[in-house]
């Protein structure tokens, strides 16, 4: 079972806007802002698409965009391309102890 | 162009050992934390462990790996490692090596190995 909650599926027609969720506790999404995000393409290393709850490296559409409220962190994608079909892994500080927590994943298909 | 190539995998009898390799290139290596990362056939990401910089703080999932795995680095060669003991079939995964994001506390990954398989089976 993993650490933090993310739906285990989502989806929505190109040019739409989708989010996704990850809940987690304020050991780790709540109390830290040091949440990320991945994209994982079949058979693919994953892609960070986002760290620290909001920011976007360099290469990575301005489509998705992260923010968090309390112990969720979301990710939204607007603008659906068919590219984006893929699985979304959140990933959260979660002290020294446990250090980083990741989500279940969430499949994200393009109708 | 920044590399991160993993080898060592293979098949390992329950109980056995392995020893994973990170080659990094492209990049000063020397100059950022390193982790591990896994997945089961099908399953999700699950954090296994990371490294400091210069290697003196060392960080574990909190869950049964601590203690029978073991990472390490040798900057002048600029490789990870991981050492794997008294391996179980639940370990059996794809284990992926990852370059963490300069700062405090670095546990955003910005590049990726393309994961070395390791299967765990009689």
């Amino acid at each position: 079972q993993s650490a933090l909650t993310q739906p285990p599926s989502a989806s929505g027609s190109p040019g739409q806007s989708v989010t996704i969720s990850c809940t987690g506790t304020s050991s780790d999404v709540g109390g830290y802002n040091f949440v990320s995000w991945y994209q994982q393409h079949p058979g693919k290393a994953p892609k960070l698409m986002i760290y620290a709850v909001t920011e976007r490296p360099s290469g990575v559409p301005d489509r998705f965009s992260g923010s968090k409220s309390g112990n969720t962190a979301s990710l939204t994608v607007s603008g659906l391309q068919a590219e984006d079909e893929a699985d979304y892994y959140c990933s959260s500080y979660a002290g020294y102890s446990n250090f980083v927590a990741f989500g279940g994943g969430t499949k994200l298909t393009v109708l | 162009e920044v590399h991160l190539v993993e080898s060592g995998g293979g098949l390992v009898q329950p109980g056995g050992s392995l020893r994973l390799s990170c080659a990094a290139s492209g990049f000063t290596f020397s100059s950022f934390g390193m982790h591990w990362v896994r997945q089961a056939p099908g399953k999700g990401l699950e954090y296994v462990s990371g490294i400091s910089m210069d290697g003196r703080s060392t960080y574990y999932a909190a869950n049964s790996m601590k203690g029978r795995f073991i990472i390490s680095r040798d900057n002048s060669k600029d490789t990870l490692y991981l050492q794997m003991g008294s391996l179980r079939t639940e370990d059996t995964a794809v284990y992926y090596c990852a370059r963490a994001v300069t700062g405090n506390p670095g546990v955003a990954f910005d590049i990726w190995g393309q994961g070395t398989m390791v299967t765990v089976s009689s």
